[in-house]
């Protein structure tokens, strides 16, 4: 059965850094495509970026690009988001996903809320 | 990367069918037959509900059903059922591997 699991978010100041993670079980992670997708309060979602299987490939929405960066460690089965200079607009829940769809995203962690306020 | 456009609410009665609209252009919808839907019930996370402009994912009812006509995806879903009361989203692959999402459509089953 496959498994997202997404931790790492919190409350950060505007211009701070959080890192997000995503823990992924049931399947062989090294062999896919994976996602980070948002939605901020009362939103629609977003997708913001996404990582090749042995990540050396990826991309980024026009909003996130040159401050978030996603990377993998595949013999750790994790995901990760790397965001930097946050701002207000960034507060959302942030879902990893993936990991079989085919330009579609099939399974979907339970999401990790990040805040950015002062 | 503009978001693909939903109507914003929809709603039908028990038993009823009804279609959810997304328009998007010709450099997403209307050039991939990628367009995917996804079901959100109210705090949890979304659910595929249909992939590649018409599959069905494995578990998923034969009431939904996907189509597209030149830039315009649609999700039909027949025989409304009270639990299908949620917000639902499109998605298109929008090329050079970037996907972009519709603003959300809430079904209300009345």
């Amino acid at each position: 059965e496959v498994q997202l699991v997404e931790s790492g978010g919190g409350l950060v100041q505007p211009g701070g850094s959080l890192r997000l993670s995503c823990a992924a079980s049931g399947f062989t992670f090294s062999s896919y495509w994976m996602y980070w997708v948002r939605q901020a309060p009362g939103k629609g979602l977003v997708w913001v970026s996404r990582i090749n299987s042995d990540g050396s490939s990826r991309g980024y929405a026009d909003s996130v690009k040159g401050r978030f960066t996603i990377s993998r460690d595949n013999a750790k089965s994790t995901l990760y988001l790397e965001m930097n200079s946050l701002r207000a607009e960034d507060t959302a829940v942030y879902y990893c996903a993936g990991p079989y769809g085919v330009n579609a995203f099939d399974f979907w962690g339970q999401g990790t809320m990040v805040t950015v306020s002062s | 990367q503009s978001a693909l456009t939903q109507p914003a609410s929809v709603s039908g009665s028990p038993g009823q069918s009804i279609t959810i609209s997304c328009t998007g252009t010709s450099s997403d919808v209307g050039s991939y037959n990628f367009v995917s839907w996804y079901q959100q019930h109210p705090g949890k996370a979304p659910k595929l509900m249909i992939s590649e402009g018409s599959k069905r994912p494995s578990g998923i009812s034969s009431r939904f059903s996907g189509s597209k006509s030149g830039n315009t995806a649609s999700l039909t879903i027949s025989g409304l059922q009270a639990e299908d009361e949620a917000d639902y989203y499109c998605c298109s692959y929008a090329g050079s591997n970037t996907w972009v999402f519709g603003g959300g459509t809430k079904l209300t089953v009345l």
